[in-house]
């Protein structure tokens, strides 16, 4: 797995949009990158993957520089709810299975 | 749909003593994995059961650790004389294969105590 520089932490205000980048310089032709999302006593929550430019689904958008260096996962108008540590991974989907954390960004949303 | 399951959902046991730990992966998932993670702490790989393919037990920490996986669906972990540094939370995950093996589905996990 690529190494990754992500915020220790974030904090936020319900309603807002949460965007949290994931720096990845060492990044691989046929590298993909993963978001996780776990609360407190429960298993980590596969969000969304992508591999260049813009993903999006019901929970989040994954954005994709050209050179792939970054990604910025972007959470709209957070609840109380999305209070979670988010973990970015970057690796091959095809021919590795083993995830690895690295400590992720703990997001905060306050009321 | 039905998600992973694991049962139990807490265990407490006794230094010395065995315990198995139980997977139901999401129906038609071809790939297994078991993790552990504790407080605080990233995830660990334990193993990895892919169809008929001999697993990949590399993670497993000692011999005391062995996992199996019956008819590719259920599996379970076993660990044999418990120590105290075996207490985590055992995660077990599925995912449809290799392609797109970093999509992976995780169960609420085993909180293992031991005393």
């Amino acid at each position: 797995l690529a190494k990754t520089t992500q915020p220790i932490s974030m904090d936020s205000y319900e309603g807002q949009e949460v965007n949290i980048t994931c720096s990845h310089n060492n990044i691989a032709t046929n590298d993909y990158i993963t978001w996780y999302q776990q609360f407190p006593s429960q298993g980590p929550r596969f969000i969304i993957q992508g591999y260049k430019t813009k993903v999006t689904n019901e929970v989040a958008s994954l954005f994709i520089p050209a050179d792939r260096k970054s990604s910025t996962l972007s959470l709209p108008r957070v609840s109380l709810s999305d209070t979670a540590v988010y973990y970015c991974l970057v690796g091959p989907v095809d021919s590795s299975y083993k995830l690895i954390f690295g400590s992720g960004t703990r997001l905060l949303v306050r009321p | 749909g039905a998600g992973v399951s694991q049962s139990p959902s807490n265990k407490v046991t006794e230094k010395g003593k065995d315990v198995e730990l139980r997977c139901d992966p999401i129906s038609g998932h071809t790939a297994l994995y078991w993790y552990r993670q504790s407080l605080g702490q990233g995830l660990e790989f334990l193993i990895y059961f892919q169809g008929n393919s001999a697993p990949d037990k590399s993670g497993l920490p000692s011999d005391r650790f062995s996992a199996e996986r019956t008819g590719g669906s259920v599996s379970t972990l076993t660990i044999q004389r418990t120590q105290q540094e075996d207490s985590a939370v055992y995660l077990c995950a599925s995912s449809p294969g290799l392609v797109r093996s970093y999509e992976q589905y995780f169960g609420p996990g085993t909180r293992l105590t031991v005393t």
